[in-house]
């Protein structure tokens, strides 16, 4: 399988404990973007990366995460003293930017759940 | 990026067409439509996307209309893994766009036997 995937699938965890979630890209693809969904909304722009350069980051993304992509492959997304209002689905998504068009491709997701 | 517009929800007959159609008025020259969507508890899938022809692929056609302010997402003989939520999104391409998709509320497709 080629496309995007997301490791781990599900985590629950305990409010104030750190999560840390990963993403691999589809191979040469040189943007990577984090996308947070809650139930019954729709994604949310979190973050993204071109190549290893973080370019821009969402006022959705507190300073209690933190995001890398330090080789411009993977990318981690990581979340500290979580919150309840944390639990969501988290979204990785990758694309090969160019001059006029990119289309971006889904990874399944992370659903985390935060007690 | 231009704001778009869907009806919450549709139904569809099994192997009927599915028409699903999204307002775009402010969309501006240079931005694309594009279509996702959304299988329950799975990551959004690229469906199609058209600047100002009409376009179709393997899962679709995109019928953008003349003066591009609305859109239509046709699929031809609906099954029942084609109900989803489907996003129509407008955004501009090239440098200094970071690529966001934002979503909005989408369309949800029932498919009926």
């Amino acid at each position: 399988d080629t496309g995007v995937s997301q490791d781990p699938r599900h985590k629950i965890t305990k409010r104030g404990q750190n999560v840390t979630f990963r993403c691999d890209p589809i191979s040469e693809h040189n943007r990577l973007y984090w996308y947070r969904q809650t139930l019954g909304q729709g994604p949310e722009f979190l973050t993204y990366f071109q190549n290893e350069a973080q370019l821009e980051k969402s006022r959705l993304l507190s300073d209690r995460f933190s995001a890398e992509r330090p080789k411009g492959s993977f990318s981690t997304l990581e979340i500290q003293r979580t919150e309840q209002g944390d639990s969501a689905m988290y979204l990785c998504a990758s694309s090969l930017w160019g001059r006029y068009q990119e289309t971006q491709y889904f990874g399944p997701g992370t659903r985390l759940l935060v007690l | 990026d231009a704001k778009t517009t869907q009806p919450t929800s549709m139904d569809c007959a099994e192997g009927r067409a599915a028409n699903l159609p999204c307002n775009h008025s402010t969309i501006s020259g240079n931005e694309y439509v594009y279509w996702y969507r959304q299988i329950h508890s799975q990551g959004p899938q690229y469906i199609i996307h058209g600047l100002k022809n009409n376009e179709t692929n393997e899962m679709a056609s995109l019928i953008i209309t003349e003066d591009r302010k609305s859109s239509t997402l046709i699929l031809p003989h609906a099954t029942l893994r084609d109900t989803a939520v489907y996003y129509c999104i407008v955004r501009a391409p090239g440098s200094g766009n970071t690529g966001k998709l934002i979503f909005g509320q989408g369309t949800t497709l029932q498919v009926k036997p």
